[in-house]
């Protein structure tokens, strides 16, 4: 059983759509996050949820809309999608979000934008 | 300045060589420390912990110098299947919370 997973594995689209992608966790942990990872395979961390409220949220634009109808999933609902949307997105977990927790990643949605 | 600055390299060395990567962090309240690794198109899997006092998992070993702020991995004896990219991981604090923070990471090669 896949601790974290992910749904599209790939995505492509065009310019101006609407997409969500779909990650769940059966790891019983309280925090999921939302990473991008860029050409230069930087990963940045874009949202964070605990017991399905947002604890940050970093300088994303608010056309990327995370939602958590329950603990186990995070989804990520990006609208009017542009060219520099184009990335690696990893859905990943914590245990909690205090110190020692390791993060457990999904395996990633690529999403290219045409 | 960067939140964790990693030399991206890469490292090309040859079977059984020893590599060595350090990574610094600049926010001195940052609590947990890892090394994570990353195969080409794969996700970040967890490679060890770093603890205050060094630890070591077979030909690895992770060390933290809080005074320097910085963290190390050193491998021993490379193999072919190390090549991938090691990512630096500090837990900051932001929020409240402790927000896994990613350095961009250090490709190492392995060959024969």
């Amino acid at each position: 059983d896949t601790a974290v997973s992910q749904t599209p594995k790939y995505l492509v689209t065009q310019m101006g759509n609407d997409k969500s992608i779909k990650c769940e966790q059966n790891l019983g942990h309280d925090t999921m996050y939302w990473y991008k990872q860029d050409s230069k395979k930087f990963l940045k961390i874009m949202f964070s949820y605990n017991n399905k409220e947002l604890i940050i949220n970093e300088t994303v634009p608010n056309r990327f809309s995370p939602k958590s109808p329950d603990k186990a999933h995070l989804n990520l609902h990006i609208n009017s999608l542009e060219l520099g949307d184009s990335a690696v997105y990893f859905c990943a977990s914590s245990q909690y979000t205090g110190t020692g927790s390791e993060a457990f990643f999904g395996q990633g949605t690529r999403l290219t934008v045409v | 300045r960067k939140e964790v600055e990693q030399d991206p390299g890469p490292f090309n060395v040859p079977e059984g060589a020893t590599v060595a990567f350090n990574c610094t962090y600049s926010n001195s309240a940052s609590q947990s420390f890892f090394w994570y690794r990353q195969d080409c198109r794969k996700e970040p899997k967890l490679l060890m912990s770093v603890y205050s006092s060094g630890n070591e998992d077979g030909r690895f070993t992770a060390q933290l110098n809080r005074a320097s702020q910085y963290i190390s991995l050193l491998i021993r004896d490379s193999k072919l299947s190390d090549s991938a990219t090691y990512l630096c991981v500090v837990r900051q604090a932001s929020g409240g919370s402790y927000i896994p923070t990613f350095g961009r990471g250090t490709s190492l090669i392995v060959h024969p």
